[in-house]
């Protein structure tokens, strides 16, 4: 049974900080990562993916991967209360994706 | 409109009834998932349409749940004899055929079952 495994938080950060979100998956030929932001009452929407070892960039996301770890984290710089959603991990399998159940992040003025 | 349609938006049987949920998913792209999310919970995988390729159906809880796609466009979720725990907010995604991990979601159907 291959699964992708999230903290389901709360995680709580003061509006500025850093927020650090954790994934761990299992199928360690995993090959693509992706993460998804999901607002209360929406649908879920892509945000980052990565497929190589290393850290990904794009304004304040980054998102990490350590595939010998089989381990995927996404990092948020200067925290708006807007980010406040959940966040879903995602791993790719067979053409599929396979769905963590998501960190709740809340971000506090 | 350019994105994932579903519909209804929402909807409310009574346990025992049928129910069908629609979702027309974006132009042009291949593969149409379906997902069910109870409250508070995360995304269930149900089942995943790819071109003309059988679907894989590894995610339905039951037999009552079925889907089909007509066309390779139009999907249509059937769950028979509902019950209450089939109450859910079902997403429906599609994607290109070469980037599964980039999934369009439409707003979802909310159903309750009474």
């Amino acid at each position: 049974q291959k699964e992708v495994e999230q903290n389901s938080g709360p995680l709580s950060v003061p509006e500025g900080a850093i927020a650090s979100l954790n994934c761990t998956y299992s199928d360690r030929g995993s090959q693509s990562f992706f993460w998804y932001r999901q607002y209360s009452g929406k649908s879920p929407e892509l945000i980052m993916f990565i497929y190589s070892n290393g850290d990904k960039e794009d304004g304040r996301f980054t998102a990490q991967l350590n595939k010998a770890s089989q381990y995927v984290s996404l990092l948020i710089r200067d925290s708006q209360p807007s980010d406040s959603a959940t966040y879903l991990c995602a791993v790719g399998s067979q053409g599929n994706l396979i769905f963590g159940k998501g960190t709740k992040l809340s971000v506090k003025p | 409109g350019a994105g994932v349609s579903q519909s209804p938006s929402n909807k409310v049987t009574e346990k025992g009834k049928d129910v069908e949920l629609r979702c027309d998913p974006i132009s042009g792209h291949t593969a149409l998932y379906w997902y069910r999310q109870s409250l508070g919970q995360g995304l269930e995988f149900l089942i995943y349409f790819q071109g003309n390729s059988a679907p894989d159906k590894s995610g339905l809880p039951s037999d009552r749940f079925s889907a089909e796609r007509t066309g390779g466009s139009v999907s249509t979720l059937t769950i028979q004899r509902t019950q209450q725990e089939d109450s859910a907010v079902y997403l429906c995604a599609s994607s290109l055929e070469f980037s599964p991990g980039t999934q369009y979601f439409g707003p979802g159907t909310r159903l309750t079952v009474l």
